[in-house]
């Protein structure tokens, strides 16, 4: 089965940094697209970053680049997202999610379950 | 590319159709998808290019449009139905709607 599982949110201050992790189990990293996506309670989710098959081109919201770093380790199955000067504006559920760029280009077709950031003091 | 959804509620009886609309704020060509939240859960892909069904979705479910302006549609709706709708676009990146909160009457 697919799946996957994040891990790392919590309470940080605003200024902080957190590193998000995500397993993947049941499908390679390596040969998809993968992004995180973040949503508040009550609102539309919103993407945030996303790292292609060669592991190296990043794309990201204008409202984190320069902050947010998205990255693999291929051996450990394992996307992150490095999220460095957090703000009160960048809590929310993050979600690492799967592009399926075979069967779906451009959509998303394999989420997890979502962890929470929060940032305040 | 800005996304526009309406209505932001609806209440419906089961068995109703029902439809919501989404507006992209320049042309995305076919490059819509319709995804499915229930509460506590992650969304879950419906549909993608405009209409076509994704794998195991069942056809009470429909999309069509092109361009700027879309629209989805239930057939016949039923308790499991009830929601939240998002479009999205990924003609240049990716941006969600702001949501149709579906509920029974």
């Amino acid at each position: 089965e697919m799946q996957l599982v994040e891990s790392g949110g919590g309470l940080v201050q605003p200024g902080g940094s957190l590193r998000l992790s995500c397993v993947a189990s049941g499908f390679s990293v390596r040969n998809s697209w993968m992004h995180w996506v973040r949503q508040l309670p009550g609102k539309g989710p919103v993407w945030v970053a996303r790292l292609i098959t060669d592991g190296t081109t990043a794309d990201y919201a204008d409202s984190v680049k320069g902050r947010f770093t998205i990255s693999r380790d291929s051996a450990r199955n394992t996307v992150f997202l490095q999220m460095n000067s957090l703000r009160a504006e960048d809590t929310a559920v993050y979600y690492c999610v799967r592009e399926n760029i075979v069967d779906f280009p451009g959509n998303f077709d394999l989420w997890g379950r979502g962890t929470m950031v929060t940032a305040s003091s | 590319i800005q996304m526009t959804q309406s209505p932001s509620s609806l209440s419906a009886s089961v068995g109703d159709r029902v439809t919501i609309t989404c507006q992209a704020s320049q042309d995305i060509g076919k490059y819509l998808s319709w995804y499915q939240q229930k509460p506590g859960k992650a969304p879950k892909l419906l549909i993608y290019d405009g209409s076509k069904l994704a794998t195991g979705v069942p056809e009470t479910f429909s999309g069509r449009g092109s361009g700027t302006d879309f629209t989805f549609t239930i057939s016949s709706l039923q308790p499991e139905d009830i929601a939240t709708y998002y479009c999205k676009q990924y003609d240049s990146l990716y941006t969600f709607g702001q949501g149709t909160k579906l509920e029974m009457k």
